[in-house]
C-alpha cells in the first residue's frame, strides 16, 4: 500500500521557521517526482514546490521562492520542506504528493502549519 | 502563468442524476512532448485530494465509470454520469504542462 505521511507542522510566529517532513512507504520512492501542496482554511489547492528523482531540478511557486526549500533523501524515502520566514499567508494544511503522468496520484494526510503571534 | 477557471463554482444536483463541470486555461494544454497534462482531483471535506482523471480521459485506478473527462487545447470538461451519495465534495482541475495550478474548485452538493 502506498503511503504518504506528514509531520513536521505547528504554530510558529510570523519570521519563523519550519522543517516538514513526509515519510514514504510502499512504493519506490526514487523515481518519482515529489511535491507540496498547501491548503488554506477553507480555501483551494494551492501548488508549492516540486522535485524531480534525482533531486537536481527543482520548481516553486513565486510565493515562497527565497524562503522555502524543497529537498529527497532517496536513501530515506523521505521529501522535505523546509520553510523560513514565514508569513501569516502561509497558514495552511502541507500535504506531500506523488507525481505520476503529469498528476498527483497520491497523498499524503495532511500537517497543518499556523502562522501566528 | 497559466490560470484555471472551473465553472460553476456550485452545484447543487439531485442522486441518479448526471452532473458536469467545466475547466478552461488561460493558454493551450498541449506539452511540447505532445500530452495534455489536465487532471481531475475530488476532495471530501476533511480528507486530502485524490485523483479521478489525469491527461483528460485516464480513469485512476478503482475510480468508477461513471466519471469521465474531454476536452482538447483550452477547454476540458469532467462529467458523472450518475451521482452517487459519496460524490459530494470539492472537484479540482489541475494543469501540470507549464509548472502546476489548480482551478478554483467546485463543489458539488446533493439538493
Amino acid at each position: 500500500e502506498v503511503r504518504l505521511v506528514e509531520s513536521g507542522g505547528g504554530l510558529v510566529q510570523p519570521g519563523g521557521s519550519l522543517r516538514l517532513s513526509c515519510a514514504t512507504s510502499g512504493f519506490m520512492f526514487s523515481p518519482y517526482p515529489m511535491s507540496w501542496v498547501r491548503q488554506a482554511p477553507g480555501k483551494g489547492l494551492e501548488w508549492v514546490a516540486t522535485i524531480n528523482p534525482e533531486g537536481g531540478k527543482i520548481y516553486y511557486v513565486d510565493s515562497v521562492k527565497g524562503r522555502f526549500t524543497v529537498s529527497r533523501d532517496n536513501t530515506k524515502n523521505t521529501l522535505f520542506l523546509q520553510m523560513n520566514s514565514l508569513r501569516a499567508e502561509d497558514t495552511a494544511v502541507f500535504y506531500c504528493a506523488r507525481g505520476q503522468w503529469g498528476a498527483f496520484d497520491s497523498w499524503g494526510q495532511g500537517t497543518l502549519v499556523t502562522v501566528s503571534s | 502563468d497559466i490560470v484555471m477557471t472551473q465553472t460553476p463554482l456550485s452545484s447543487p444536483v439531485t442522486l441518479g442524476q448526471p452532473a458536469s463541470i467545466s475547466c478552461r486555461s488561460s493558454q493551450s494544454l498541449v506539452h511540447s512532448d505532445g500530452n495534455t497534462y489536465l487532471s481531475w482531483l475530488h476532495q471530501r471535506p476533511g480528507q486530502p485530494p485524490r485523483l479521478l482523471l489525469y491527461k483528460i480521459s485516464n480513469r485512476f485506478s478503482g475510480v468508477p465509470d461513471r466519471f469521465s473527462g474531454s476536452g482538447a487545447g483550452t477547454d476540458f470538461t469532467l462529467e458523472i454520469s450518475r451521482v452517487e451519495p459519496e460524490d459530494v465534495g470539492v472537484y479540482y482541475c489541475m494543469q501540470a504542462t507549464q509548472l502546476i495550478t489548480f482551478g478554483q474548485g467546485t463543489k458539488l452538493e446533493i439538493k
